[in-house]
């Protein structure tokens, strides 16, 4: 399996720039979750999905920020417009029951907005 | 609801020594716990997980965990530390209550000193 597959892996944009993050998540696994890391905040949950429906997105900061799940291996998380305080390292994850709870995180997308 | 501490933003170990990364949880069922691990620019990777049965959990690089249910910790150890150990550890917990839905803690960073 080639585990959680995130693109792009960085990402520079401008100020008020619409961004598009994509996560494949292993195949078979129900749950896929959204991260967001950064120093000041550490590990922040944004938004979780099971079965390609949002469960919970509270996490998600404000109305700028957008994630769907059309199917069972693809999401996106958009942020539109993009501000320089969302710069930060989103992480994406899978997990299922089945495999003990345990998530499978992606490498990560370095989002640099300037 | 859920939480996880861990005690230590930061621990400093010499090369050999023993490494021990405290973390306490709280849930009001039976606990999920995993220890991930954190490489520079890298993602989460899962280095231990204790669902039932044997309360001491060996996990990869040398790396064992005790879950103690009387004292609500899942406290992570290895014998001898080694230079490449250099990383973040991250505590988590869920339950079935909490569905797939992980609370991780703040993270430990580990230094090794030659």
């Amino acid at each position: 399996d080639a585990g959680v597959i995130q693109s792009p892996r960085h990402e520079v944009t401008e100020m008020g720039q619409e961004v598009t993050l994509r996560c494949k998540p292993i195949s078979g696994h129900d749950y896929l979750f959204w991260y967001r890391q950064t120093m000041m905040r550490g590990l922040e949950l944004l938004i979780y999905f099971n079965n390609n429906v949002p469960i919970d997105d509270s996490g998600m900061p404000e109305d700028r920020f957008s994630a769907k799940m059309p199917n069972a291996s693809f999401s996106t998380l958009k942020i539109q417009p993009s501000e320089p305080r969302d710069s930060a390292v989103y992480f994406c994850a899978s997990s299922s029951p089945l495999t003990g709870r345990g998530y499978t995180f992606g490498s990560g997308t370095r989002l640099t907005v300037v | 609801a859920q939480s996880v501490t861990q005690l230590g933003s930061h621990v400093s170990v010499s090369e050999g020594a023993l490494v021990l990364l405290r973390c306490n949880y709280s849930s009001s069922v039976p606990p999920y716990l995993f220890w991930y691990v954190q490489y520079p620019n890298q993602g989460l990777q899962l280095l231990l997980k204790y669902t039932t049965g044997a309360t001491l959990v060996k996990g990869i690089n040398g790396f064992e965990a005790e879950f103690k249910k009387s004292e609500t910790s899942f406290h992570l150890t290895k014998p001898s530390a080694h230079m490449s150990d250099a990383a973040e550890y991250f505590c988590a917990v869920t339950d079935k209550a909490a569905g797939n839905k992980l609370t991780f803690g703040g993270g430990t960073r580990v230094l090794v000193k030659p």
